[in-house]
């Protein structure tokens, strides 16, 4: 059974810098490309970032670009965010997700705050 | 950026009926490898999103055949037949053809 557990969610300061981590287990982590998707309250879903398999490749939206890097360990079989910067509109639910096409395994997902 | 349009916003049906969601890209999003990486999730109240419908046409392994996913270049459309208690939640198309990729902005699907 695919799994994928986020951690490293909570409370930031704009401005500051918070590192999220997802474990995949029930599949070969090394041969998908994996995706950060991410939900502000209340509101619809947006893509943030994709990595290829082997960590060759990494692809971001706009607004994230400079501010965020996305990681992977394929040994340990996790992926990471590394959030820096963050802003009050970086507020939101990020979701882990397999990337096969589409995203299409997603984990629980992790909230992340950023405020004073 | 491609912007994936999604009518109608919200859509009332009652049980049994079929409902249709559509998507409309501003460009097409048929890939220079002859795929179209257009699909469809479903995010019920309080879940994680959870695909149902990949490369347009393609059901997710475990969805039910009252999925059904057409369309082609700009134009696309999910029909549910016969909608049941468990379809209802928050229906969203997203492309992965160009980066950066995106989604809809969404289609809550509710009971009249």
């Amino acid at each position: 059974e695919v799994q994928l557990v986020e951690s490293g969610g909570g409370l930031v300061q704009p401005g500051r810098s918070m590192k999220l981590s997802c474990a995949a287990s029930g599949f070969t982590f090394n041969n998908y490309d994996m995706a950060w998707v991410c939900q502000a309250p209340k509101k619809g879903l947006e893509w943030v970032a994709t990595i290829s398999y082997d960590g060759s490749s990494t692809y971001y939206r706009d607004s994230v670009k400079g501010r965020f890097t996305i990681s992977r360990d394929n040994a340990k079989s996790t992926l990471y965010l590394q959030m820096d910067s963050l802003r009050s509109e970086d507020t939101a639910t990020y979701y882990c997700a397999r990337q096969n096409y589409g995203p299409d395994y997603w984990g629980q997902g992790v909230m992340v705050t950023v405020s004073s | 950026d491609v912007v994936l349009t999604q009518t109608p916003v919200s859509l009332s049906v009652t049980l049994g009926d079929q409902a249709s969601i559509s998507c409309r890209s501003s460009q097409s999003l048929e890939y220079s490898d002859g795929y179209t990486y257009l699909e469809w999730y479903l995010q019920k109240p309080g879940q994680s999103p959870q695909l149902l419908i990949y490369e347009v046409s393609n059901r997710f392994s475990g969805v039910p055949d009252r999925f059904i996913g057409s369309g082609s270049g700009t134009d696309f459309t999910l029909k549910i037949s016969r909608v049941e208690p468990e379809d209802l939640g928050v229906y969203y198309c997203f492309q992965a053809t160009h980066d950066p990729y995106t989604f809809g902005a969404g289609t809550k699907l509710e009971l009249k």
